[in-house]
């Protein structure tokens, strides 16, 4: 089956600092979703990405889908505390439904 | 509009006795998915639906079944509880687009339901 591997598995940063996390798998993908979880919630998607290369920006967030469909990583820039939380990477692949995540980075600011 | 709900909220269980998490979503996705979340294990798929009619297992099936009710219902029984089945459980639901897959793939979570096996 395919492999999906997130790092760093958790994170511990100051206020003001930028963020980087990435996802690499064993199998290729036409989109790579990511999601943040707040404490006691469900997680919301942050950002979507569709083509091959793709660099897409949503205010202090910039995600980028790896050139080769395996991989792609997410930077947080200028982080603040609401920034706590798991972020998810979520790939999916063509006519697939079967929608899984990587394992989560647990994200701490510290004010 | 309430998106995803999720019922109950929270649940104890003894072990070997069996429940259902339902789930409902008012969105009109066809798309519906069980997950179960444990601490460092980050989400991972239980069951899914990918339309009214059908079901597929996804990474970790065993020990639960699922029914598609409806459009709007996916619900996740647990026949013969565990400890090992003591988790968070994420019900989510997207709607994949017209042109061939499309769409954006964006899951709409529920809140979650805390399940703790005695």
């Amino acid at each position: 089956g395919q492999q999906l591997n997130q790092s760093p598995q958790s994170m511990f940063i100051q206020e003001g600092e930028d963020v980087s996390m990435n996802c690499t798998s064993s199998s290729i993908f036409n989109t790579w979703l990511w999601y943040k979880q707040d404490p006691g919630e469900g997680p919301v998607l942050l950002i979507a990405l569709y083509k091959a290369g793709e660099l897409t920006s949503n205010g202090r967030l910039t995600a980028q889908f790896g050139i080769t469909r395996k991989d792609s990583f997410l930077n947080i820039s200028a982080s603040i505390p609401s920034d706590v939380g798991i972020y998810f990477c979520a790939p999916r692949g063509y006519n697939n439904n079967d929608m899984r995540f990587g394992a989560g980075t647990r994200l701490t600011v510290k004010p | 509009n309430a998106g995803v709900t999720q019922t109950p909220k929270f649940q104890v269980l003894k072990t070997g006795q069996s429940m259902t998490l339902q789930c409902a979503q008012d969105m009109n996705h066809n798309s519906m998915y069980w997950y179960r979340q444990d601490p460092g294990m980050g989400l991972r798929l239980i069951y899914y639906s990918a339309s009214e009619g059908t079901t597929d297992k996804g990474e970790v099936p065993n020990g639960y079944n699922v029914s598609r009710l409806n459009k709007r219902e996916f619900s996740l029984r647990l026949e013969s509880a565990a400890p090992s089945q003591t988790s968070v459980y994420f019900c989510a639901s997207s709607y994949p687009g017209l042109a061939g897959w499309g769409g954006t793939g964006e899951l709409f979570f529920g809140e979650g339901s805390r399940l703790t096996v005695l």
